[in-house]
């Protein structure tokens, strides 16, 4: 059983769609992380929040953690082919204070 | 250019044959991490170093070595590897080993894709 479960598991979409991702748990979060991985490339750091209710916005990506730092979401604004690959969660589980990742989204945008 | 690199980035091995994964950053990194990735289940640490000498198990530390003898490498050994350890291995260094801040970003390397046969 995975600490953070990310949903979904798969997402393919047109280019200029809109879409969410999600990375959820029953633990409580310190803080938590969103990732970018390209193929044949290691995981590359997007945000880190660490309030309960947080919204950071990069450009077309806007992250939100849950007001009860249970849960996180990624929405894309007006997805492009760039954006494609694997989105990955990490957290900082309060008790016990791990650190684990969550399973990934793999994201495929079509031109 | 702050860097993490691994050593070699592609092998194909036999069962037993005992081999080792280089890791090396530049970025003087107290945190090191050895995970690895397999399909459906993500990122499982295998292995973390907190500094200089000082190293811990993560979730899957079971078949694996390391060690920590200067502040920039962190080796990964497989004593005698099993086809069960065919997986793409990551390394990642970062200033701390929390969550809070730009100190906690984790710097990945390229990966390391092993198969044994």
């Amino acid at each position: 059983t995975q600490l953070l479960e990310q949903s979904p598991q798969f997402l393919s979409i047109q280019e200029g769609e809109n879409l969410t991702v999600y990375c959820n748990s029953s633990s409580v979060f310190s803080s938590l992380q969103w990732y970018r991985q390209e193929p044949g490339e290691g995981p590359v750091l997007l945000v880190t929040v660490v309030t309960g209710g947080e919204v950071k916005k990069l450009k077309r990506l806007t992250f939100q953690f849950g007001d009860a730092r249970k849960d996180s979401s990624l929405h894309i604004t007006a997805a492009q082919t760039g954006d494609t690959g694997l989105y990955l969660c990490r957290g900082l589980r309060e008790y016990g204070n791990k650190l684990v990742f969550g399973a990934g989204t793999i994201l495929r945008v079509k031109s | 250019e702050a860097q993490v690199t691994q050593n070699p980035r592609y092998l194909i091995t036999v069962t037993g044959k005992k081999l080792t994964v280089t890791c090396s950053q530049n970025m003087n990194h107290e945190y090191m991490s050895w995970y690895r990735q397999d399909p459906g289940l993500g990122l499982r640490q295998i292995y973390y170093s907190m500094n200089v000498e000082v190293t811990d198990k993560g979730d899957v530390p079971e078949g694996y070595k390391v060690s920590r003898k200067e502040k920039r490498n962190f080796p990964l050994i497989l004593e005698s590897p099993s086809p069960n350890q065919t997986s793409l291995y990551f390394c990642a260094s970062s200033l701390r080993s929390g969550l809070a801040g730009e100190g906690d970003t984790q710097y990945f390397g390229p990966g390391t894709r092993l198969t044994v046969l």
